[in-house]
């Protein structure tokens, strides 16, 4: 069974680029049908969609944070990764990366990682 | 962008009772449409999606319902482990992306 895990900094200083990876075990990233996507809850609120990579790499971010969000896939090392720009403390948040079999719901999704931005 | 609306925010019900939880969308919506049940320091976990259908190894007390614009999901029979707060999700074809609803707040009475 396909499962995710996310790593990267759970520190990040304001301005700073905020860079977190998923590693995908149990299965191909490079398989067919997967949408691979980052979402972030802020502390004690609800879910934010950011974006995906698409399987044949074709991405869509969410427009509120479009111009500071990169999501891109690594097929040899069956990794995707999120990179957010110019960070501040407004994106403090656990960030989970989740996969959507073109069943519109999220299936599978990492256990979390929180990152805090401060100086 | 397609806002999807929870009601109640918060239900407060007992154990054994049936629960019955609100998703409006502001537009028709096609039939993604997903709910996710979320524990403290949790992922949130697929309950139903496309409206109806269950995810892999959920209890057949979660049903799902609904089309255009107003879904609901609804536990049956409530067993001490689905306190918890639950989501609904949308997917949108065009432009292409996923919004949630705010969330709402099962908790014992």
């Amino acid at each position: 069974q396909m499962q995710l895990q996310e790593s990267g900094p759970g520190l990040v200083k304001p301005s700073e680029t905020l860079s977190l990876t998923c590693t995908v075990s149990g299965g191909s990233i490079s398989s067919g049908g997967y949408y691979w996507s980052w979402i972030r809850q802020h502390p004690g609120k609800g879910l934010e969609w950011m974006g995906y990579n698409y399987y044949s790499g074709s991405t869509h971010y969410n427009p509120s944070l479009k111009s500071r969000v990169t999501i891109s896939v690594d097929t040899s090392k069956n990794q995707f990764s999120l990179k957010l720009s110019s960070v501040t403390a407004a994106d403090t948040a656990v960030y989970y990366c989740a996969s959507e079999g073109d069943r519109g719901a999220f299936d599978i999704w990492g256990q979390g990682t929180m990152v805090t931005v401060s100086s | 962008e397609i806002v999807l609306t929870q009601s109640p925010a918060t239900l407060s019900l007992s154990p054994g009772e049936r629960a019955t939880l609100s998703c409006r969308a502001s537009q028709s919506i096609s039939s993604y449409l997903a709910w996710y049940q979320q524990k403290p320091g949790q992922a949130p976990r697929l309950l139903i999606y496309d409206a109806s259908n269950r995810a892999t190894g959920i209890p057949a007390r979660f049903s799902g319902s609904g089309s255009g614009t107003d879904f609901t999901l609804t536990i049956s029979s409530l067993e001490p482990e689905d306190f918890a707060v639950y989501y609904c999700q949308q997917r949108s074809n065009w432009p292409p992306g996923y919004t949630f609803g705010q969330g709402t707040k099962l908790e014992i009475k």
